[in-house]
């Protein structure tokens, strides 16, 4: 059973980077079709996706974001990770990282249980 | 920019049958936006439900299905359950690997 768990974090002050991890089990991070995904809930607001990489290293990201956000992965340690540079407090939000489901295509078909980062002043 | 759409509230008697939508502010849905959805009920992970339009995730039940109807993508449930009273999402594929989501349905049963 595929299991994600983000790590990170809680509280990042204004201005700062923010850094998170996202732990893979019980299965593979390099298969071929696997891309691996972040996503963000502002309080009480809708889902937002940030961006996605696949385990060669390709990226996409969030139009909107893309000038903060640096997504990584290290196959090694099967983890990938989310940079958000120049945070405020639009920022605080519920993350979570997910794996897509039958390749790229399929949006996004396992998720992380989520985890809460508060952007401080 | 496109907006995804969908109907900020919806409510069905338990039971019953409803759709909720997923449209575009500027164009029409159609399977190569590869539409998904996902459920989510406060404070809990969003759970897919469908994606590629109309492929169930696994342990979906099959009151559940996904579909184009006319011009929006589409999630209907059919028999309606009190747990199924949640927020509704989905998610578009708009090209040059980008993804945009809807707002969110808030689905009421009663």
């Amino acid at each position: 059973q595929l299991q994600l768990q983000e790590s990170g974090p809680g509280l990042v002050k204004s201005s700062e980077t923010l850094s998170l991890t996202c732990s893979v089990s019980g299965g593979s991070i390099s298969g071929s079709s696997y891309y691996w995904g972040w996503i963000r809930q502002s309080p009480g607001k809708g889902l937002e996706w940030i961006g996605s990489i696949h385990y060669s290293g390709s990226t996409y990201y969030n139009p909107s974001l893309k000038s903060r956000v640096v997504i990584s992965v290290d196959t090694s340690k099967k983890q990938f990770s989310l940079k958000l540079s120049s945070v405020s407090a639009a920022d605080t939000a519920v993350f979570y990282c997910a794996r897509h489901i039958g390749g790229y295509s399929g949006g996004f078909g396992y998720w992380g249980q989520g985890t809460q980062v508060t952007v401080s002043s | 920019q496109t907006v995804v759409t969908q109907e900020p509230s919806f409510s069905v008697s338990p039971g019953g049958t409803v759709t909720l939508t997923c449209g575009l502010s500027s164009g029409s849905v159609s399977t190569t936006y590869l539409p998904s959805w996902y459920q989510q009920t406060p404070g809990q992970t969003p759970r897919t439900l469908i994606y590629s339009t109309n492929t169930r995730s696994s342990g979906v039940p099959d009151r559940f299905s996904g579909s184009i109807l006319g011009n929006k993508a589409a999630l209907t449930i059919t028999g309606a359950q009190a747990d199924d009273e949640s927020d509704y999402y989905c998610v578009l594929y708009m090209g040059s690997g980008i993804w945009v989501f809807g707002g969110g349905t808030k689905l009421t049963v009663l």
